[in-house]
């Protein structure tokens, strides 16, 4: 089956740098890529869309210039969290849909990626 | 606008015995109803999905889903419930009209314990 990988798992680094998080699709082709954050006890909160060769469209709130994105091919996504803060700790989740019609097939998600900002 | 709700945040059942997860949804259109459940600290896995057809649909480790248009419901079953079913359950719902990849609406969660 569909398989994304996300790297790396966990991350810790201090508050003023900046982290990238890799999510790749392993046997199939992605155009677009989601990013999601997850709080402790609580839903996925969709942050931005990935799209490959374009520009990402960010969700209302999201800062696209804390949180840049970058789609360089039909298998790689990147988020980079700039200028990190303790407030930026949280679980960020990459995921892409799978092959059929478009939107009834599932989504595949990476493993995650636990962020800590000392 | 679409949305899910999960209304219970934990649900306990005993080993064996039946279990259901619910979830209701509103969207415009004709929906696209996702199960997926969440390990610790890892990403979602796909349990089953409702698309069209059958309204009683069957997925991953012996799970179901009933949906239920008139209800807008999509609770998720399973007949006999196993300690290793404990985890974190997401409903998700699309609104089948939307073009392209359009977002996916997740619920809140619901956190299965299965007792022993």
């Amino acid at each position: 089956g569909a398989v994304v990988s996300q790297h790396p798992s966990r991350v810790i680094c201090k508050s003023g740098t900046s982290v990238k998080i890799e999510c790749r699709s392993l046997d199939f082709q992605a155009t677009t890529m989601f990013w999601y954050r997850q709080f402790p006890k609580q839903s996925l909160m969709l942050m931005a869309t990935s799209n490959e060769g374009s520009k990402a469209t960010y969700e209302q709130g999201v800062e696209k210039d804390k949180f840049l994105i970058n789609h360089a091919s039909l298998t790689l996504s990147t988020l980079t969290v700039t200028s990190a803060h303790p407030e930026d700790s949280s679980f960020y989740i990459c995921s892409a849909p799978g092959q059929g019609v478009k939107g009834s097939s599932p989504l595949h998600f990476g493993n995650g990626t636990r962020l800590t900002v000392t | 606008a679409q949305s899910v709700a999960q209304p219970e945040d934990q649900v306990n059942v005993a080993e064996g015995n039946p279990l259901t997860v619910k979830c209701t949804y509103s969207v415009s259109g004709n929906p696209y109803l996702f199960w997926y459940v969440q390990y610790p600290n890892r990403g979602l896995q796909f349990l089953l999905k409702y698309i069209t057809g059958d309204n009683l649909v069957k997925g991953s480790y012996g799970f179901e889903a009933e949906f239920n248009k008139s209800q807008t419901s999509f609770h998720l079953k399973k007949p006999s419930a196993l300690v290793s079913d404990s985890d974190l359950y997401f409903c998700a719902v699309r609104d089948s009209r939307s073009g392209g990849y359009q977002k996916v609406t997740f619920g809140i969660g619901t956190k299965l314990q299965v007792i022993p």
